[in-house]
């Protein structure tokens, strides 16, 4: 089983549509969370972090369930330039300084 | 502020070749790492270094893979013999923690490796 795992998609959605996004992890220890966004031929670049209460961003919110050991994300009224692949990243909670990546969702966000 | 900086952007090789991708990490970070991006395989960590020390090597695929950070402000991975099976995008990235949390990851632009 992977560490990290995503729906890699695509998932196609209309402009001003919403769309959630989940990803599960493996290990119970983790302990930090992140959503990352990598448009096509990019770098990876930091979305945001996931607190514990859930935290929103704009139109993009983001909760942990440590009880089910999944994290989410919502895009409210998707706009086009929100197509990209959206990673999901978890820092597990050993000396080991390292993030695990999942292999990523893909948006694409139609007119 | 310049952000991590990666050169070549792109490289053909042929199999058999000595390849050195090179990495500029952001000045003040202490952790630096590398990845490798694959369609099969995602995004894989390689090695990471604290301090230009390496910590952790256990994602290097094999002997042929090696890595050095001689100063905070370089770092090169280096691939000898490459092989076809090595075409993939090369990442570096550079971060700090704060206690035991990491602040944002960045990451350099990326090498795009060709092996024929």
């Amino acid at each position: 089983r992977k560490e990290v795992e995503q729906d890699p998609g695509p998932f196609n959605v209309p402009e001003g549509a919403t769309v959630a996004f989940n990803c599960t992890y493996s290990n119970s220890a983790s302990q930090s969370f992140f959503w990352y966004r990598q448009d096509c031929r990019k770098e990876p670049k930091l979305l945001m972090s996931v607190y514990s209460s859930g935290n929103e961003d704009g139109r993009f919110t983001a909760q942990l369930n440590r009880a089910s050991q999944y994290i989410s994300l919502l895009i409210r009224d998707s706009k086009l330039s929100d197509s990209a692949t959206y990673l999901c990243v978890v820092k597990v909670d050993t000396g080991r300084r390292a993030l695990t990546f999942g292999s990523g969702t893909r948006l694409q966000v139609q007119p | 502020d310049a952000g991590v900086i990666q050169s070549p952007r792109h490289e053909v090789t042929e199999m058999g070749q000595e390849v050195t991708l090179r990495c500029k990490p952001i000045s003040g970070h202490d952790y630096l790492f590398w990845y490798r991006q694959t369609m099969m395989r995602g995004l894989e960590l390689l090695i990471y270094f604290n301090n230009n020390v390496p910590i952790d090597d256990s994602g290097m695929p094999e002997d042929r893979f090696s890595a050095k950070m001689p100063n905070a402000s370089f770092s090169t991975l280096k691939i000898q013999p490459s092989e076809p099976r090595d075409s993939a995008v090369y990442f570096c990235a550079s971060s700090n923690y704060r206690g035991l949390f990491p602040t944002e990851q960045y990451f350099g632009p990326g090498t795009r490796l060709t092996v024929t």
